[in-house]
């Protein structure tokens, strides 16, 4: 059972748009910045968002990234078929000292 | 370009031990807090262990603390994780990962991984 809820799977047709949500707790997510990943099938997951609505160098506006209190959310416009993969919110956990991440929700687009 | 290597993943036994290391390029070491990520096969990213860039602070999972101990040499740009009293739950990929800054998280570069199987 992960500290941070996400749904287990979103779907969307190519050219729509996605959100994933991320919900926690006034110890992590409350009071913490989020960070966003993308695994791709066998690879290492990837930085998308970090800072709750910052995006890295190299990715595209298509994502980005909210709070509000202790939910995150995840949005993705555009979508394209190499979109397809695994998605993880990750934040400090105030209370257990630790990292913590969700579930994961994998993107399907249809 | 930052790269990360880890290496020294491989079968072994319960109550077994072993070593992974993380060689790092790309980047000035000793001035980023790195960590170890875990993933079991078919599951999510578990948060295992990070230590600060000079070494001096480490902090652990509950469910490792006590067993695994992380370390870096900064001479030698490379980041450790010993595992002792390994147990079947502790079958996963292990990534290693830098942090953005000075913070234990978030992590903008990743490793391919290495795979550690704890089986009889």
């Amino acid at each position: 059972q992960s500290v941070l809820t996400q749904p287990p799977s979103v779907s969307a047709a190519p050219g729509q748009k996605v959100t994933i949500s991320c919900s926690g707790s006034s110890s992590n997510i409350g009071n913490n910045y989020v960070s966003w990943y993308q695994q791709l099938p066998g690879t290492a997951p990837k930085l998308l968002i970090y800072d709750n609505n910052k995006r890295p160098s190299g990715i595209p506006d298509r994502f980005s990234g909210s709070k509000s209190g202790t939910s995150a959310t995840l949005g993705i416009t555009g979508l394209q078929t190499g979109d397809e993969a695994d998605y993880y919110c990750g934040t400090w956990d105030s209370s257990l000292n630790a990292v913590v991440f969700g579930g994961g929700t994998k993107l399907t687009v249809l | 370009e930052v790269q990360l290597l880890e290496s020294g993943g491989g079968l072994v036994q319960p109550g077994g031990s072993l070593r992974l290391s993380c060689a790092a390029s790309g980047f000035t070491f000793s001035s980023y807090v790195m960590t170890w990520v875990r993933q079991a096969p078919g599951k999510g990213l578990e948060w295992v262990s990070a230590i600060s860039g000079s070494g001096d602070s480490t902090y652990y999972a509950d469910s490792v603390k006590g067993r695994f101990t992380i370390s870096r040499d900064n001479s030698k740009n490379t980041l450790y994780l010993q595992m002792n009293s390994l147990r079947a739950e502790d079958t996963a990929v292990y990534y290693c990962a830098k942090s953005i800054s000075k913070v234990i998280q978030p992590f903008d570069y990743w490793g391919q991984g290495t795979l550690v199987t704890v089986s009889s």
